[in-house]
């Protein structure tokens, strides 16, 4: 079945730093690729995604590359702020109207 | 772009009560619906799909006659948590999906059954 394996957390960054979370899968095909965003006490938002090979997420200074070689979607951000403290989830669908799959999420708290 | 809105956001039931969460579609009609259930520090599971007008379809190890799930219109989905018991605490949540495109998350309802 398919898979996300992610870095595990929690990752602690001061304030401008360089931000990457790890991000691996497994699965048949040509997965959609995504990256979502859990706030304290809030729901997932859709951070950024990529539905094919070489594609490029990005939004709010986030980005990741579908890398179907290394089976990677790894996230980065050149400078994170206080504000980005959140935990990030790396995850895939094979396809529109299907399940999704996350990986356990990786805690980022960024310090002033 | 679709709205998931989630009800309620955080209920406190006792043991051996049912609680129903509520989860609407307000932009658009969605066939199917996905419940998932995070487990405290642990990632998100699938726990069932939920068809319009039809049986929802269970994960394995999913007790369909404790989580009963009703999609009764194209923009109403239902979870009852039947007969609540501390390991039901937990945080569950809903999503539909728009245009095949992007999968949208409503708010999440933090359960706690003490």
């Amino acid at each position: 079945g398919n898979s996300v394996t992610q870095m595990e957390g929690p990752v602690t960054l001061s304030e401008e730093a360089f931000l990457t979370i790890n991000c691996t899968y497994t699965a048949t095909g040509y997965p959609s690729l995504f990256w979502y965003v859990q706030y304290p006490g809030e729901g997932l938002q859709l951070l950024l995604k990529a539905t094919k090979a070489d594609d490029k997420g990005s939004n709010k200074g986030f980005e990741a590359t579908y890398r179907k070689e290394t089976t990677s979607f790894h996230l980065e951000k050149g400078s994170v702020q206080v504000s980005d403290s959140a935990v990030y989830f790396c995850a895939l669908t094979p396809g529109g109207y299907q399940k999704v799959t996350f990986g356990t999420g990786t805690k980022l708290q960024v310090i002033p | 772009g679709a709205v998931v809105s989630q009800h309620p956001s955080r209920v406190i039931c006792k043991s051996g009560t049912s609680v129903k969460i509520e989860c609407r579609s307000l932009d658009f009609q969605a066939t199917t619906m996905f419940w998932y259930r995070q487990f405290p520090k642990q990632s998100l599971m699938l726990m069932a799909t939920s068809n319009e007008g039809s049986k929802a379809t269970y994960e394995q190890g999913v007790e369909k006659d404790k989580f009963l799930i009703n999609h009764a219109s194209l923009t109403l989905s239902t979870l009852t948590v039947t007969s609540a018991h501390p390991e039901d605490s937990s945080f569950y949540i809903c999503s539909v999906w728009a245009s095949g495109n992007e999968a949208f998350f409503g708010q999440g309802t933090r359960l706690t059954v003490v």
